[in-house]
Parts: structure tokens; C-alpha cells; sequence
């Protein structure tokens, strides 16, 4: 039972260059986010998703894309990076959404320069 | 939406003091208050969660304290240990409705000076 894992660990893009992040979850959970973490900011929603099939905006979407094909898997695109992307990204998936606790993969390191 | 603010941002304690971290929130229909832990380059991880139904709960050296009148809860951590250093966030959420997400405070940095 590895819980969230997170691939890649860390990433150095080029501006404009795209790239995806995935999460997977070997706890059968329902609900997946993607988080971006910044100092002072404290840990900041992207996109969520609330079943396989199923994606919505969080609180910071401009910039990035979801989908969620299969139930285990939440993947976070980003289409043309930018300097402010730069930033730790963690994906979470929980049983019972907002009412229970998250289990967080390790983060994703990602520098665009 | 809801709204989490959490205090202090940063909090230095010697070791053996104990360490308290407050959060406010808005919506007064929250009624799950859970706290993580995160270690320097590590993930975010769950140590503690109350409900609205209770008004405090204990895990050895660490308790939360919830006051729903006021929309305030608290992080109290008893005797604290070098190991304690991390940042902490508090979070809120309803269950029930389309709510799916956890509001996240903008953490807590503690240190435990030894």
C-alpha cells in the first residue's frame, strides 16, 4: 500500500515549456486535489476532483488542467509554464472529501526559469 | 466561502514549554477542524481532528480545543521536543451539500529550541 505517490520528485522547465505532473492513489479514495504550496501562502487549491470522470476549479485554476481518466490516477497539466508556476505541488486524495482527512503525496519541486 | 486565519505565523518555544496555534474561521457551518503537520521537506501529514460535536479532544502530548460560538479552535502542544519544529496548518470544512474541499490556514512555523 504506497498511499499518494507524486512523479516527478523535481522538474526545472523553460518558459513556455509544458509539462504533467501525476498522482496516484492505491486507496480506492473518491476525491483528489492538486495543491500548490508557496512561502507565506500556505497551501493553495488548483483543481479538485470528486469521482473518475470528474474535474472543478479550485482556488488558483489560470494556468493549469486537469483530468481525471481513471479513478486512481489525477494528473495536472501545465501548458506553457510560467516564472510564477514555480512553486511545490502536492496532490492529496481523501475517502470522504472535505469531512475526513487528506493523505498528500511527497510534492513535486518545480522550477521555471 | 469559507475563510481560515491562522495565528501566530511564526512561534519559538524552549523545549519543555508548551506552544498554542489559533485559528478563527467564517462559516458557521463548519464542522470538521482537522491540523497537519509538515516537517521541512516533507508532506503535509493529519496529527489531530475535531468535530463540531465535540468540544476538545487528546492525543498524548497534543489537544485541540474548539469553541464554536466564537468560530475559534486551537492547537495545544504539552512539553514540546525538538522533533516538534515543523509548520502546522489548521484547516475547517462541512461535510454534507457539495462541499468537498479543506480551507487551509497559512501555517504556523514553530520552532522548539533546545
Amino acid at each position: 500500500n504506497a498511499g499518494v505517490t507524486q512523479t516527478p520528485k523535481f522538474r526545472v522547465l523553460k518558459t513556455g515549456q509544458s509539462m504533467t505532473l501525476l498522482c496516484a492513489q492505491d486507496m480506492n479514495h473518491e476525491y483528489m486535489y492538486w495543491y500548490r504550496q508557496d512561502p507565506g501562502m500556505g497551501l493553495r487549491l488548483i483543481h479538485y476532483s470528486v469521482g473518475e470522470g470528474t474535474t472543478a476549479k479550485g482556488e488558483v485554476p489560470d494556468g493549469y488542467n486537469v483530468s481525471r481518466l481513471k479513478k486512481q490516477n489525477f494528473l495536472l497539466g501545465l501548458e506553457s509554464a510560467a516564472p510564477s508556476q514555480t512553486s511545490v505541488y502536492f496532490c492529496a486524495s481523501s475517502l470522504v472529501g472535505g469531512a475526513g482527512g487528506y493523505t498528500f503525496g511527497s510534492g513535486t519541486r518545480l522550477t521555471v526559469v | 466561502g469559507e475563510n481560515v486565519e491562522q495565528h501566530p505565523s511564526t512561534l519559538s518555544v524552549q523545549e519543555g514549554d508548551s506552544a498554542v496555534i489559533k485559528c478563527t474561521y467564517s462559516d458557521s457551518a463548519s464542522n470538521y477542524f482537522p491540523w497537519y503537520k509538515q516537517e521541512l521537506g516533507k508532506r503535509p501529514q493529519l496529527i489531530i481532528d475535531i468535530r463540531s460535536n465535540v468540544g476538545e479532544k487528546k492525543d498524548q502530548r497534543i489537544a485541540v480545543t474548539l469553541n464554536k460560538t466564537a468560530k475559534h479552535f486551537s492547537l495545544h502542544i504539552t512539553e514540546t521536543q525538538p522533533e516538534d519544529s515543523a509548520v502546522y496548518f489548521c484547516a475547517a470544512s462541512k461535510s454534507g451539500g457539495s462541499n468537498y474541499k479543506l480551507t487551509f490556514g497559512k501555517g504556523t512555523l514553530l520552532t522548539v529550541n533546545p
